[in-house]
């Protein structure tokens, strides 16, 4: 059972280039969420997805957009990466609303 | 939306001491409270949980009551050990969001 499966695991940008962070999971669940992780800072939510069709900002949206593809797929991108997107990136889900987060393993992502 | 503030951390103890790191949180409705801890190099993993007021959640010697009255959801526990060494965050429910975390180092 692979769970939620980030990727990828590292990748380094230069300012203004964009890209895409993937992330999967296999349990059927409704709810999705991208946070960033940064040292004194902890989780800040960036987007999440309550279900399949639906996104909300979270509490550091600027800079980024979402896709929820379908209910197994929850995609990050950043337009233009800046410098100050430097930071460990995790996906999440759960079964709904309220209930634990199962987390991917983490995507580290410097911009140069 | 749901916020969390965390005491704030290093925190460091001898083994066997006891751990207290505090949590309150600001929300709407009665959500969920979480602890979850990140050990070295790896992701977050749920520590323990209570879903409603006065429950109490526990695992692995670790306690929290949800404190309706006080917004408070404290970890506790009565001994740790080298092994805990981590860093601890609160969070609450619906939109899950995070208290800042609190390193926790353990001294044999």
């Amino acid at each position: 059972n692979a769970g939620v499966t980030q990727t990828p695991k590292f990748q380094v940008l230069k300012t203004g280039q964009s890209m895409t962070l993937q992330c999967a999971q296999d349990m059927n669940h409704n709810s999705m969420y991208w946070y960033r992780q940064d040292p004194g800072m902890g989780l800040r939510l960036i987007y999440y997805s309550a279900s399949e069709g639906t996104t909300d900002k979270g509490e550091v949206p600027n800079g980024y957009n979402v896709s929820r593809l379908n209910k197994r797929e929850f995609s990050l991108r950043l337009e233009s990466a800046a410098p100050s997107q430097t930071s460990v990136y995790f996906c999440a889900s759960s079964g709904r609303d309220n209930e634990k987060l199962f987390f991917g393993s983490g995507t580290q992502l410097s911009v140069l | 939306g749901n916020s969390v503030t965390q005491m704030e951390g290093p925190v460091t103890l001898s083994e066997e001491a006891f751990l207290t790191i505090n949590c309150t949180y600001t929300a709407t409705g009665y959500p969920s409270l979480f602890w979850y801890v990140q050990y070295p190099g790896e992701g977050l993993q749920l520590l323990l949980k209570a879903t409603k007021a006065d429950d109490k959640g526990s695992n692995k010697g670790f306690e929290a009551t949800y404190r309706k009255e006080t917004t408070s959801f404290h970890l506790e526990k009565g001994s740790v050990q080298v092994s805990d060494s981590a860093v601890y965050f609160c969070a609450v429910g619906y939109d899950m969001r995070f208290g800042a975390g609190t390193r926790l180092t353990v001294k044999p």
